[in-house]
């Protein structure tokens, strides 16, 4: 399968830890994008990097968030100090510049008890 | 405001038939493009079908087709035949112009759950 893909799919965490997401994009796509999504909304926008360097991140990424996309592949998205309100889908996206079409991960349930 | 509006929270359909599925959107840029994507329950985001906001006919993809008004700023997806498969959560979503190095991100609207029934 060579489609986007998420790691862990499903994380539970205790108020106050850290946690780290994993977004492998397609092969050869230089755009990646993370994205987050509560319940009943639609997914909204947190950060973009092209190639290697983050070059866009919304106001909804508190300095609790951080992003790397180290050597242009793939990307960790960190969450330190979980709050309840970070309990939400983390989706990642990939595309190849000139496309029209963004291709999503099955995205990472977090769970903030 | 809003950059995407979907008033429809819940569509539901027979099993055969058509099913239109509302967008409006607001954007002062004259360069855009207009997506639809759907979300199964298992929460991946599949991609659809596009519209340019320069583009001279409405897009289609197979049984999907984008009724695009662009003076009333609207983007309605129209699904023909509807199956039981096609019970998703079905977002409509916005790229302002590619002004160079943007993000291109994309604004999605709150959504509407299609539900078909057989």
């Amino acid at each position: 399968d060579t489609g986007v893909s998420q790691d862990p799919r499903h994380k539970i965490t205790k108020r106050g830890q850290n946690v780290t997401f994993r977004c492998d994009p397609i092969s050869e796509h230089n755009r990646l994008y993370w994205y987050r999504q509560t319940l009943g909304q639609g997914p909204e926008f947190l950060t973009y990097f092209q190639n290697e360097a983050q070059l866009e991140k919304s106001r909804l990424l508190s300095d609790r968030f951080s992003a790397e996309r180290p050597k242009g592949s793939f990307s960790t998205l960190e969450i330190q100090r979980t709050e309840q309100g970070d309990s939400a889908m983390y989706l990642c996206a990939s595309s190849l510049g000139v496309a029209n079409e963004q291709f999503f991960g099955p995205g990472t349930r977090l769970t903030v008890l | 405001a809003q950059k995407i509006t979907q008033t429809q929270p819940g569509m539901f359909v027979q099993e055969k038939e058509a099913v239109t599925l509302d967008c409006t959107y607001d954007t002062s840029d004259p360069s855009y493009g207009l997506f639809w994507y759907k979300q199964p329950s298992s929460g991946e985001m599949i991609f659809l079908i596009y519209q340019g906001s320069y583009d001279q006919q409405n897009a289609t993809e197979g049984r999907y087709s984008l009724n695009f008004q662009k003076a009333r700023k609207s983007a309605n997806l129209v699904i023909s035949a509807s199956q039981l498969g096609d019970s998703a959560m079905y977002f409509c979503a916005m790229r302002e112009g590619r002004a160079q190095g943007g993000s291109e991100k994309l604004v999605f609207g709150k959504g509407t759950k299609l539900t078909v029934n057989p």
